[in-house]
């Protein structure tokens, strides 16, 4: 089945040892994004890429970095993880259907820093 | 800027019972409605949605309906399983974007 798929599941860090999370995609879109999710708080965007097209938060702390090799594969970069970072990591793509974006997540990475 | 506001959880129910889980929202334009439900250990999963007012969203039993006048679209099943244990967000879009807006969740518990 054509899906998103984010390795790994579970990761734990160190305080302020860069991490890189991986999210890949076999559905060809062309829109991938990358939310943290806080313990009971709502999904935050944090940045995405239209094509190659990069797109930052406002908000986004300058710790956090992206890359996008090609259409499949996106990766997040914590350079220096805080406690604060600790969260889970959805990656989702997007096409448009019936004129309105169409989201497909993956299962996330719970990141754990220590 | 935009807004989605959900009651607060976890709203615990028997099976069978009837379910509702308030939401409202603050945006400018006419955005389109989800709700997406989020099972222990998974991704989100689109349950349904709505792209303008009055439609009616339904899947697996669950419906809402997009209601412009009070900026609500609040989620119901007329009869809950356990299975349907779960967080639920409720999001909207505003047009020509492509960033979804979330509440925080509204975490539902089934029991027997």
């Amino acid at each position: 089945d054509a899906m998103v798929i984010q390795n790994p599941r579970y990761q734990v860090t160190q305080f302020g040892k860069p991490v890189t999370l991986s999210c890949s995609q076999t559905l060809n879109h062309n829109v991938m994004y990358w939310y943290q999710q806080k313990s009971s708080q709502a999904p935050k965007l944090l940045f995405h890429y239209y094509d190659k097209d990069f797109n930052n938060e406002a908000d986004t702390p300058d710790n956090f970095q992206s890359r996008r090799p090609n259409t499949s594969f996106c990766f997040l970069d914590i350079r220096s993880p805080g406690l604060g970072d600790t969260a889970m990591y959805l990656c989702a793509t997007s096409r448009s259907f019936e004129g309105v974006p169409r989201y497909t997540f993956g299962s996330g990475t719970r990141l754990t820093v220590v | 800027g935009n807004s989605v506001t959900q009651m607060e959880g976890p709203v615990t129910l028997s099976e069978e019972a009837f379910l509702t889980i308030n939401c409202t929202y603050t945006a400018t334009g006419y955005p389109s409605l989800f709700w997406y439900v989020q099972y222990p250990g998974e991704g989100l999963q689109l349950l349904l949605k709505a792209t303008k007012a009055d439609d009616k969203g339904s899947n697996k039993g669950f419906e809402a309906t997009y209601r412009k006048e009070t900026t609500s679209f609040h989620l119901e099943k007329g009869s809950v399983q356990v299975s349907d244990s779960a967080v639920y967000f409720c999001a909207l879009l505003t047009g020509g974007g492509n960033k979804l807006t979330f509440g925080t969740g509204t975490q539902l518990k089934v029991e027997l």
